[in-house]
């Protein structure tokens, strides 16, 4: 079975500046892990993911995470952050069979 | 249409009441799955169709929860002698295999009372 642990469960920070959200995950078998955003009311929008290849993933609106197996980590980041990247955001693992396991989720609140 | 479509979007129900939550998915998609999602935590998988076929039906917490597909597209979610912890913001994605293509829904928020 797979899981993820997301360190940070709030993240404020200020607009313009740099944020990581920080991701690990245990696994007994290769992995697929991916970054969601969600914002009030809505649904689950895919940010990036890895399947294969190169470690450092590049996404959508700025996004970047990289996969490291050693640390078992895929942290996501942005350098300059916008008040529009106020939302949840999820980091998700899956071991092949489709099914994704999520993490609690990191609050992240971009103030002026 | 060009996204998921969940309806209703809101649902109160009295405790021991049936639900019946829509998911209409991307049309052609394949794969269409069900997830839980409650206050403050990230989604959890309740099922999983590949056309009408129900392949995967792990997640369902007790056997008050039903899904079905029988046409390969509409997907209804059926939850039967509501409880108060069944409330929750229900989630539908779809994709149109199995690559991780994945498009989630808005959800139907669930309130027991």
């Amino acid at each position: 079975a797979q899981s993820v642990t997301q360190l940070d469960s709030q993240v404020p920070v200020f607009e313009e500046a740099p944020v990581e959200l920080r991701c690990n995950y245990s696994s007994s078998v290769s992995v697929y892990l991916f970054w969601y955003v969600q914002y009030p009311n809505q649904g689950l929008q895919l940010l990036l993911k890895y399947l294969s290849g190169s470690t450092l993933v590049k996404g959508i609106n700025g996004f970047e995470a990289e996969f490291n197996k050693s640390q078992t980590s895929f942290h996501l980041r942005k350098p300059s952050v916008h008040i529009s990247d106020t939302a949840e955001y999820f980091c998700a693992v899956s071991g092949g069979d489709y099914k994704l396991s999520f993490g609690a989720g990191t609050t992240v609140t971009v103030r002026a | 249409g060009a996204g998921v479509s969940q309806s209703p979007r809101y649902k109160v129900a009295k405790r021991g009441q049936d639900v019946a939550l829509r998911c209409d998915p991307i049309s052609g998609h394949v794969s269409l799955f069900w997830y839980q999602q409650a206050l403050g935590q990230g989604p959890e998988f309740l099922t999983y169709f590949q056309n009408e076929a129900q392949l995967d039906k792990s997640g369902l917490p007790s056997d008050r929860f039903f899904a079905e597909r029988p046409e390969g597209s509409v997907s209804t979610l059926k939850i039967q002698r509501t409880q108060q912890e069944d409330s929750a913001v229900y989630l539908c994605a779809s994709g149109p295999g199995n690559n991780y293509g994945y498009t989630f829904g808005s959800g139907t928020r669930l309130t027991v009372v």
